[in-house]
């Protein structure tokens, strides 16, 4: 069965600093990997998705992640965090796009950005 | 676009009643899921359809919950007889293809059962 790990529930960074929120992932075949955001009383919003091209993904808002086969992961990176990337960040992964498959959660990371 | 649409965002009630949660996904998607978000146990999917047909509801938690979709544009997700554990943040989501495609988030009911 799939699943999905974020390493730490609660990261801390000071403005201009890099983040760096990490996610492994199990899966029996080549996945579908995503990241999404959810703002305080919002729903989630996709950050970016990776489908079997490019291994580095760029998204919305800066963010980019690297797809790494050998290593299970898919790490969610920005450069210089912003006051306004305080959130909540999910990684989930799908084995397949077809008809029938799910996205599968991860439990999420709180991303707090101190001044 | 107008997104998925969510109704009502905030839900206020007394344990023992009837719950109706409602939603619109976007137009021409063609998958629909349901979600519940709590402290203790994140984000977990509850029920999906494609072609308003249910596909898995194994993440229903029991018999008072049950969820429809009548037609493409229109889905419920009921709780009968609420119960104060049920007290969480509910979302719609839709996709056009289901499976890996990209799942569009409604806003959520944050629904409070006393």
């Amino acid at each position: 069965a799939q699943s999905v790990t974020q390493l730490g529930s609660h990261v801390s960074v000071s403005e201009g600093a890099l983040v760096l929120l990490r996610c492994n992932y199990s899966s029996s075949v080549p996945p579908y990997l995503f990241w999404y955001v959810q703002y305080p009383n919002q729903g989630l919003q996709l950050l970016l998705k990776y489908t079997s091209a490019a291994t580095l993904v760029k998204g919305i808002n800066g963010f980019e992640a690297e797809f790494k086969k050998s290593e299970t992961s898919f790490h969610l990176t920005k450069p210089s965090a912003h006051m306004s990337d305080a959130a909540e960040y999910f990684c989930a992964v799908s084995e397949s796009q077809q008809a029938g498959t799910a996205l599968i959660f991860g439990k999420g990371t709180t991303l707090s950005v101190s001044s | 676009d107008a997104g998925v649409i969510q109704s009502p965002r905030h839900e206020v009630t007394e344990m023992g009643q009837e719950v109706t949660l409602r939603c619109k996904p976007i137009s021409g998607h063609n998958s629909l899921f349901w979600y519940r978000q709590t402290m203790m146990r994140g984000l977990e999917l509850l029920i999906y359809f494609n072609n308003n047909v249910p596909i898995d509801d194994s993440g229903m938690p029991e018999d008072r919950f049950s969820a429809k979709m009548p037609n493409a544009s229109f889905s419920t997700l009921k709780i009968q007889p609420s119960e104060p554990r049920d007290s969480a943040v509910y979302f719609c989501a839709s996709s056009s293809t289901g499976g890996g495609d990209t799942q569009y988030f409604g806003p959520g009911t944050r629904l409070t059962v006393l």
